[in-house]
């Protein structure tokens, strides 16, 4: 079956350290998504990806970077520059840059990262 | 700056009850409005609208837009305890290096006790 896969479900990280978040899709999906979830705050967009090789910031990309080498994977690296990283991070992705069609984005099951 | 607003925030009802949640934006290039829920980890897609007026459908949820007051609404009628979840509204702007980027709410927390 085709999806997404986000790895690791769980990420505890100490403070001062980089830790990458993989996301990879087989639906050959050309638009990749990241975003970060709070208590209260719902889905806030920090990259996107629309072709291979190019990303664009969201909202919140700062303290964060990403890298789109191949069409199925969009790994997210949360920096230590990051002030507060601990949230829920969810990975998506979209057919045709457009979201169209009534299934709209497809997620995967997120990464919740702790900073200990 | 792109904007969505949803209300209220949180809900707490009883099995059976009919609930509305709403949902407001203010983007530029307006594209489409899709309805999550959320339970424990990644949201399921309920509905996609584009056009005014036309209610969409599934079981006992229902979902309208107004583009011209730009907000929707998504009714849950005779809920049931597995309804509980966070209800998120997003939308889809279009054009440019935007195209495909959702914008989201803060989310609806709806509770529906036994």
């Amino acid at each position: 079956d085709g999806g997404i896969t986000q790895s690791p479900k769980y990420l505890f990280r100490k403070e001062g350290q980089n830790v990458t978040l993989s996301c990879e899709q087989n639906l050959n999906h050309d638009a990749m998504y990241w975003y970060r979830q709070d208590p209260g705050q719902g889905l806030r967009l920090i990259y996107y990806s629309q072709i291979v090789n190019d990303f664009q910031k969201g909202d919140i990309a700062e303290g964060y970077s990403v890298s789109r080498e191949k069409k199925e994977s969009f790994p997210l690296t949360v920096t230590s520059a990051q002030k507060n990283p601990t949230a829920f991070y969810l990975c998506a992705s979209s057919s045709d840059r457009r979201i169209d069609s009534n299934y709209g984005y497809t997620f995967g099951s997120g990464t919740r990262l702790t900073v200990v | 700056e792109d904007k969505v607003v949803q209300s209220p925030l949180s809900l707490v009802v009883h099995e059976g009850d009919t609930v509305t949640l709403n949902c407001s934006y203010e983007v530029t290039n307006f594209r489409s409005l899709l309805w999550y829920k959320q339970e424990k980890k990644a949201p399921t897609f309920l509905f996609m609208l584009t056009s005014s007026g036309i209610e969409k459908k599934s079981g006992r949820l229902s979902s309208i837009l107004d583009k011209k007051e730009l907000f929707s609404i998504l009714n849950i009628t005779a809920t049931q305890t597995g309804d509980s979840a966070v209800y998120l509204c997003a939308v889809g702007i279009a054009g440019g290096t935007s195209y495909g980027k959702l914008t989201f709410g803060q989310g609806t927390i709806l509770t529906v006790h036994p």
